[in-house]
């Protein structure tokens, strides 16, 4: 079974820009979870996704969306990028209910210049 | 809040000796699992072991295994006959909102994290 997969791996942006980031859950998982891992912050929980809708979502800025669609594939889009946002951005699927376990994917490294 | 402490940021073991790194966690909630997490210098997320806290029995895979005290919030993990591979960074969490189907407050929280060096 294939594991998560995350596109792009690495991205360079500069301050203002937009940037969407894409997830592809492994087959059957309907979850999806988001997570920002900075040298200073650790990993912090973005939001997660469950059959299309956003179920819980953590301490962010507006900036910082998301959304899933009906193959749970997943994307989350960051507007307005600041030099803070520079991090690696890790999607993470599960069968809820099922060991709970969350799968991770490679990450995408977004570095804002 | 709820919070994960790991209280050493950095732990060294001889290869071939046992580790064991620390994890206490804080959570209103009576129904959640804990993992620990291991992450490479390639930045793969990998799981190393997860226990149900509805469990006694605490849990064990291979050389890894873990010391749950549910009264005290601790979750220690224990690495015997330790392997140059099991160098990477280590993160305790915990997920909540683990009811039928999940729930909306689905998530994993992380502690700060344990780099392990393994001295050959």
């Amino acid at each position: 079974k294939a594991g998560v997969t995350q596109t792009p791996r690495y991205l360079i942006k500069t301050r203002g820009q937009q940037v969407t980031l894409s997830c592809s859950p492994i087959s059957g998982h309907r979850s999806v979870s988001w997570y920002q891992q900075t040298p200073g912050q650790g990993l912090q929980f973005l939001f997660e996704y469950f059959s299309e809708t956003q179920r819980n979502k953590g301490n962010f800025p507006g900036r910082f969306s998301g959304r899933q669609f009906s193959n749970s594939r997943s994307e989350m889009n960051v507007s307005t990028l600041e030099l803070g946002d520079s991090a690696l951005y890790l999607c993470a699927s599960s069968f809820v209910g099922r060991g709970n376990e969350q799968f991770f994917g490679p990450g995408t490294r977004l570095t804002v210049l | 809040a709820q919070t994960v402490t790991q209280s050493q940021p950095e732990m060294s073991v001889q290869e071939a000796e046992t580790v064991t790194l620390s994890c206490t966690y804080d959570t209103s909630e009576s129904d959640y699992y804990l993992f620990w997490y291991k992450q490479p210098p390639s930045r793969q997320m990998i799981l190393v072991i997860r226990q149900e806290a509805y469990k006694q029995q605490n849990a064990t895979e291979n050389r890894f295994s873990v010391n749950f005290q549910k009264a005290a919030k601790s979750f220690s993990l224990k690495i015997s006959d330790s392997q140059l591979g099991d160098a990477a960074m280590y993160f305790c969490a915990y997920i909540t909102g683990v009811g039928q189907g999940g729930g909306s407050n689905y998530k994993l929280t992380f502690g700060k994290g344990t780099l392990l060096t393994v001295n050959p």
